[in-house]
């Protein structure tokens, strides 16, 4: 079945302290995993994503680590920022039907200065 | 800016009603998608075209339908439309087969 199941559905964390966001999925034949930013009034925008190949992907503040033996992966936000104050969607893309992504529900962060 | 552009920004409708949202994709993109974005459902894939031609297709009500046009356009057409349909319709787009999808800002619907 095609499903990604995020939690938390929200989270508030200190500014400078670190979010963690966790994702797990149903389907092995996922093969491409982003997560997205979202803002009010925005649309998603892309955040990092990491291959299942992987098994950490750093980009400055941001780490997803992928565990691909428990279908789980997650991202971690370093020295949380009230910036980074955002709904956050994991997601996950099949070989199949297309392109399309199957979202996870999502995280309302809220970051405290 | 992600390059992707949807109009209108804004819909306020009534029930059974017809509307069409309409995206251009960013320069060079030749795939096009459309999400659904409700807060009981979350984002949900419902079409992709590929160059003009469906690719793929998700939980799209028959009510529903899209297209894109030769200039590379993409219009999403809603029809009958109930108090469920009101949600936030995005568009993407992407290079073919590129992993990234660029995300438009969003057209809200609301249905009365």
């Amino acid at each position: 079945q095609q499903q990604v199941k995020q939690s938390p559905q929200s989270l508030i964390v200190q500014k400078g302290g670190i979010s963690i966001i966790n994702c797990a999925y149903e389907n092995t034949a996922f093969d491409y995993f982003p997560w997205y930013q979202q803002f009010p009034g925005k649309g998603p925008a892309l955040l990092i994503a990491i291959r299942p190949d992987v098994s950490e992907k750093k980009e400055g503040r941001f780490t997803i680590s992928f565990n691909k033996s428990a279908k789980q992966f997650s991202l971690h936000i370093m020295d949380s920022q009230p910036g980074d104050s955002a709904t956050y969607f994991c997601a996950a893309r099949g070989p199949n039907a297309g392109n399309m992504l199957t979202f996870g529900g999502g995280t309302r962060l809220m970051v405290k200065p | 800016d992600s390059g992707v552009t949807q109009t209108p920004k804004h819909l306020i409708t009534a029930t059974g009603q017809r509307v069409t949202l309409r995206c251009s994709p960013r320069s060079g993109d030749l795939s096009v998608y459309w999400y659904q974005q409700s807060l009981d459902q979350g984002l949900q894939f419902l079409i992709q075209y590929y160059n003009g031609e469906e690719r793929a297709k998700g939980n799209i009500l028959e009510r529903f339908s899209a297209q894109q046009f030769p200039d590379l356009h993409s219009e999403l057409n809603l029809s009958s439309l109930e108090l469920g349909d009101s949600a936030l319709y995005f568009c993407a787009s992407s290079v073919e087969f590129a992993d990234t999808q660029y995300f438009g800002p969003g057209t809200r619907l609301t249905v009365l």
